[in-house]
């Protein structure tokens, strides 16, 4: 069936340094979706990609969609104690009315 | 309101107990997601609703899963006999419009624990 794959699980950095989480999915999407879940919360929706080969920006945050809308990244610069969470990316199944989403990537900062 | 409100927060039952999940979504939101999530996982769905149609149920994981929406707007995700596999946080989001294609706002959740 369709999945969404992420990696890595896990990323582990010094506060200053970037970050990436990378989303494949099998099949085509027509939009992708990246959320954030701090611990002990609720995922909140960051941002919506929809065309091939886009790019957006928030601040810090950089959001792209592949040129085959079936990949997708999230890169952090410099990060910063806010940043840390899990970030999922999740993508609407054929029917349009689920999400699939990826298993995560969760955002370590190290002491 | 001015966001997803899910009651009650926690919720501990004994195996074999019923229990009911409420969502109340953003005032005007079409659509409505039931999510299941484990603990390091992403969110698994469960069913969906546009409107008081229930337009997809192939999450519910059985028969003792049933949810409702019958005016619109609050929801109610039951579980009948629980088990210790039913043990997870249920989300239940919210959406402007029809289907998946737009984002989702999801509410603090129901932890819910089996003994």
């Amino acid at each position: 069936g369709q999945q969404v794959m992420q990696i890595p699980q896990y990323q582990h950095v010094q506060e200053g340094e970037d970050f990436t989480t990378y989303c494949n999915s099998s099949t085509t999407l027509s939009n992708i979706q990246w959320y954030k879940q701090r611990p002990g919360g609720h995922p909140v929706f960051l941002i919506q990609l929809v065309k091939s080969g886009e790019v957006k920006k928030q601040k810090r945050l950089t959001f792209q969609f592949g040129e085959a809308k079936k990949n997708s990244s999230l890169h952090i610069t410099a990060t910063q104690t806010t940043d840390v969470g899990t970030y999922f990316c999740a993508g609407p199944l054929d029917s349009n009315y689920q999400l699939i989403w990826g298993a995560g990537t969760k955002l370590i900062i190290k002491p | 309101g001015a966001g997803v409100s899910q009651s009650p927060r926690y919720k501990v039952a004994k195996r074999g107990q019923d229990v009911a999940l409420r969502c109340d979504p953003i005032s005007g939101h079409v659509s409505l997601f039931w999510y299941q999530q484990a603990l390091g996982q992403g969110p698994e769905f469960l069913t969906y609703f546009q409107n008081e149609a229930q337009l997809d149920k192939s999450g519910l994981p059985s028969d003792r899963f049933f949810a409702e929406r019958p005016e619109g707007s609050v929801s109610t995700l039951k579980i009948q006999r629980t088990q210790q596999e039913d043990s997870a946080v249920y989300l239940c989001a919210s959406s402007l419009g029809g289907g998946g294609n737009q984002p989702q706002h999801f509410g603090d959740g129901t932890r819910l624990s089996i003994l």
